[in-house]
């Protein structure tokens, strides 16, 4: 069946400017995670979705980022003002279990 | 959350074993062991799952001492698209928190 999906798969924007990534989850899963991998590293947390509302935001690094996931399904990371730090690959994840999390492919984001 | 502590990286070749041990001293009653593998421009990929002495599955075996103040992936003849970065992950499997936490991996290289 299909997996989760991420669009697009390469971003490039300019410092200042805004930014969304979207998450297309595996149907059905209730639960949806996006992390950040940044070059050599592990992915890292950012927030947690089960359904619509995020039960879990304290990997957001600032105001400056914000997630949504209105109808429980797709979801999408907004960054406002980007910063050449905030360049990386943005992960998603979808599950049904607490056990295991199902990856997408990333967003690479490279602010210049 | 439990720290773990894993080699940076290994080498092999074709056909042969590879161990990858992975230390996590401060492991709680409740965390379980947790290994994903990721390949370049892929996210992880979930590889098995335990919490005493030894689980097997047909990817791969995880073997953890009385003590699970470690734990040990055994790959069984490994091939050149075993190649990618191996994450060993500690948490609990209960309700809470429920992002994944990643150390920075051990990067397998397989050689012909």
């Amino acid at each position: 069946g299909a997996g989760v999906s991420q669009t697009p798969s390469n971003k490039v924007t300019e410092k200042g400017k805004y930014v969304e990534l979207r998450c297309d989850p595996i149907s059905g899963h209730t639960a949806l995670y996006w992390y950040r991998q940044s070059l050599g590293q592990g992915p890292e947390f950012l927030i947690y979705f089960q359904g619509t509302g995020a039960a879990d935001d304290s990997g957001l690094p600032n105001d400056r980022f914000f997630a949504v996931r209105p109808e429980g399904s797709v979801s999408t990371l907004k960054i406002q003002r980007t910063e050449r730090g905030d360049s990386a690959v943005y992960l998603c994840a979808s599950g049904q279990s607490i056990d295991e999390q199902f990856f997408g492919p990333g967003t690479r984001l490279t602010v210049l | 959350l439990a720290k773990t502590t894993q080699p940076i990286s290994m080498d092999s070749y074709e056909g042969q074993e590879v161990n990858i041990t992975c230390s996590h001293n401060n492991i709680a009653t409740n965390d379980y062991i947790t290994w994903y593998q990721q390949f370049p421009s892929q996210g992880p990929r979930f590889i098995i799952q335990g919490y005493k002495t030894k689980v097997t599955n047909e990817v791969a075996s995880l073997f953890i001492p009385a003590d699970r103040k470690s734990s040990t992936l055994s790959l069984p003849r490994v091939s050149l698209s075993d190649t990618a970065v191996y994450y060993c992950l500690v948490g609990a499997m209960d309700t809470g928190r429920r992002a994944l936490t990643f150390g920075s991996g051990t990067r397998l290289q397989v050689q012909p």
